[in-house]
Formats: C-alpha cells, sequence, structure tokens
C-alpha cells in the first residue's frame, strides 16, 4: 500500500520557471493537503481540498494554483517560480475532516 | 486561530520515560489536540489524538489537562529511533484549514 505519493522528489528551478508537483493518494481519502517546510521551520498550508471538487486557501496560497483532478490526485502548481519558494513541500490527505493526516515524503524544491 | 506553545527541544536517555508537554490555553470547546512527529528528512507521521480523555496507542499516550489548556504526550520508554521533531496541533473538526504545525520540540535520545 503506497499511501501518499509525491513526485518529483527534487527538482532545481530557475527563477520565473514554472512546473507543477503531483500527488496521488491510494486510500480513498476525501480530503487533500499541500503544506511547505522551510528550513528549522514547522509547516505552513498553502491550499486544501476539503473533498473532489473544492479547494481552498490555507496561509500561504500567493504565487501558487490547485487543481484537484479526481479523488485520488491534489496537484500543486507554480506558475513563475521564485527563490522564495526554495523549500520542502509536502502532501497529505484525510478521511474526514478530523481523522489524521497521511503525509507523503515530500519535494525538495530550490529555485536558483 | 489557537495556538500551542512546546519547548523548542527535550532530551531523554534510551529506555527511560519522555514526557512531552504542549500548552494551549486558547483551546476552543471543539478543538481535538493531535500529535504528530517527523523523523530526519521524513514527511510527518501521526502519533496520537484526543478531545477529553487521556488516549492510548501502540506508540504513545496522550494525558489531557481537566481543563484542556495542555497536554502531553507520554513515550513510555525511548528508543533511537524516536528521535524526532514531535509537534502539537489543535484541529478544529468543522475546518480543515485550522492545522496550524508551528515549530515544534526537538527530542534528542541518547544511550
Amino acid at each position: 500500500n503506497a499511501g501518499v505519493t509525491q513526485t518529483p522528489k527534487f527538482q532545481v528551478l530557475k527563477t520565473g520557471q514554472s512546473m507543477t508537483l503531483q500527488c496521488a493518494q491510494d486510500m480513498n481519502h476525501n480530503s487533500m493537503y499541500w503544506y511547505r517546510q522551510d528550513p528549522g521551520m514547522g509547516l505552513r498550508l498553502i491550499y486544501y481540498s476539503a473533498s473532489e471538487g473544492t479547494t481552498d486557501k490555507g496561509e500561504v496560497p500567493n504565487g501558487y494554483n490547485v487543481s484537484r483532478l479526481n479523488k485520488r490526485e491534489f496537484s500543486l502548481r507554480l506558475e513563475s517560480a521564485a527563490p522564495s519558494q526554495t523549500s520542502v513541500y509536502f502532501c497529505a490527505s484525510s478521511d474526514i475532516i478530523n481523522s489524521p493526516l497521511h503525509f507523503g515524503n515530500g519535494t525538495r524544491l530550490t529555485v536558483t | 486561530d489557537a495556538k500551542t506553545t512546546q519547548p523548542n527541544s527535550m532530551e531523554s536517555n534510551e529506555e527511560e520515560p519522555v514526557h512531552l508537554p504542549c500548552n494551549h490555553s486558547t483551546i476552543s470547546g471543539t478543538d481535538y489536540i493531535h500529535w504528530y512527529r517527523q523523523l530526519p528528512s521524513q514527511g510527518p507521521e501521526y502519533v496520537i489524538h484526543g478531545l477529553t480523555s487521556n488516549v492510548n496507542n501502540r506508540m504513545a499516550s496522550l494525558a489531557i489537562a481537566e481543563d484542556r489548556k495542555s497536554s502531553t504526550l507520554i513515550l513510555h520508554r525511548a528508543t533511537l529511533r524516536d528521535a524526532a521533531v514531535y509537534y502539537c496541533i489543535l484541529r478544529d473538526p468543522g475546518t480543515a484549514s485550522k492545522l496550524t504545525f508551528g515549530t515544534g520540540t526537538r527530542l534528542q535520545v541518547t544511550l
């Protein structure tokens, strides 16, 4: 059972380039989340999707867009990457709003 | 949003119990208390959660104060594999966005 799978694991971008981080879960969870974690910091919520077809902003949504493609997949897009977006990005899913979150192993993104 | 306060770091000897405190004086009546941990180079991992009563599972125990303004995660016998950052989080079941992690407590376990 794979759980939450994120791709790619590592990525280096130049300022202004765009890319999409992919996330898929195989647990039939309703809710999915994107977090970023800067060095020595806790996680900050970027966007979340409470259920298929809905998305909402979290604490730090500026510079990002998301798509809940179907129940399994939730992607995060950076349209014009900036050095301030250098971070580790984690995707998570949960069954219902108050159930535990299951996290992927992260995507380490560097923007030069 | 209700916030939590945790010590930045704690140390423990292997095989000894560890008590990790968390203060959440502005907790609301519907907030659940969740604990996660993050091992180096991995995503956070769920540990335990509760509302009012103390909770036990195979990983840990959660002791919640009667007024719910604080809680303690108890690892009964720390091992080297328990070295991680532990996050205490308040979760409002009414909205998914209220899941603020903070900086957590870095637990060091020594032989």
